[in-house]
């Protein structure tokens, strides 16, 4: 059975730190690592990793899979309020790449 | 262009009432999917279809029955709804299964209680 595990489930920080959200997978024919964001409503996709070693970044975020290690880290720095919010790693896989998702990381930034 | 369109986004049943969730998207996405979330459990797969007239199982099909007779509909039924089925429901879409160049685009979900 697929499976993706993500640590940890919560975490409180002040603005202006950085902080490491940790993915693991294992999952059948791996194809691909996303990232999403979810606030209040839909995810909202952040990041699609393929490729080990390459680190994928949008201003303040960046991530990386390991392939071997099988594992993805979402890092971002000098955090704000705004980034708040509900982030789900799913990992593709199986016959017709379906999705299977953490639980998800519950990130609070404190002013 | 609209994306994922769900409807209701709001609905309270009653055990044992049957219901249709209703998931659109204008993109021309071959592929989409019904995943429900629940405090504490992420996404889980409910059903998927690949395209028009072929539809699948996910991780929690139990309780649920999809059809795909077009290429931008895929509503979700529940026959006959249960406390347990109490969730917010989300429709997805990507323009195919094979391949993952795109990701997935969800819709704003329908939060759904079961008295």
């Amino acid at each position: 059975e697929d499976k993706v595990v993500q640590s940890p489930l919560s975490l409180v920080v002040h603005e202006g730190d950085t902080v490491t959200l940790n993915c693991s997978y294992e999952v059948t024919n791996f194809r691909s690592l996303l990232w999403y964001k979810q606030e209040k409503k839909a995810p909202t996709f952040l990041f699609m990793l393929t490729s080990s070693g390459i680190e994928k970044k949008s201003g303040r975020l960046s991530s990386i899979l390991d392939k071997k290690e099988l594992f993805s880290i979402l890092n971002i720095t000098a955090t704000q309020t705004g980034d708040s919010a509900v982030y789900l790693c799913a990992s593709s896989g199986g016959a017709n790449s379906k999705l299977t998702f953490g639980k998800g990381i519950t990130l609070s930034v404190r002013p | 262009n609209a994306g994922v369109t769900q409807t209701p986004k709001f609905q309270v049943l009653k055990t044992g009432q049957s219901m249709t969730l209703q998931c659109a998207q204008d993109m021309n996405h071959e592929y989409m999917s019904w995943y429900r979330q629940d405090p504490g459990m992420g996404l889980r797969l409910i059903h998927y279809s690949v395209g028009a007239g072929i539809t699948d199982q996910g991780e929690v099909p139990n309780g649920y029955n999809v059809s795909r007779s077009t290429t931008e509909d895929f509503p979700l039924r529940l026959l006959s709804a249960a406390p347990s089925q109490t969730s917010v429901y989300f429709c997805a879409s990507r323009p195919n299964h094979w391949t993952d160049l795109w990701p997935q685009h969800f819709g704003d979900g329908t939060r759904l209680s079961i008295l």
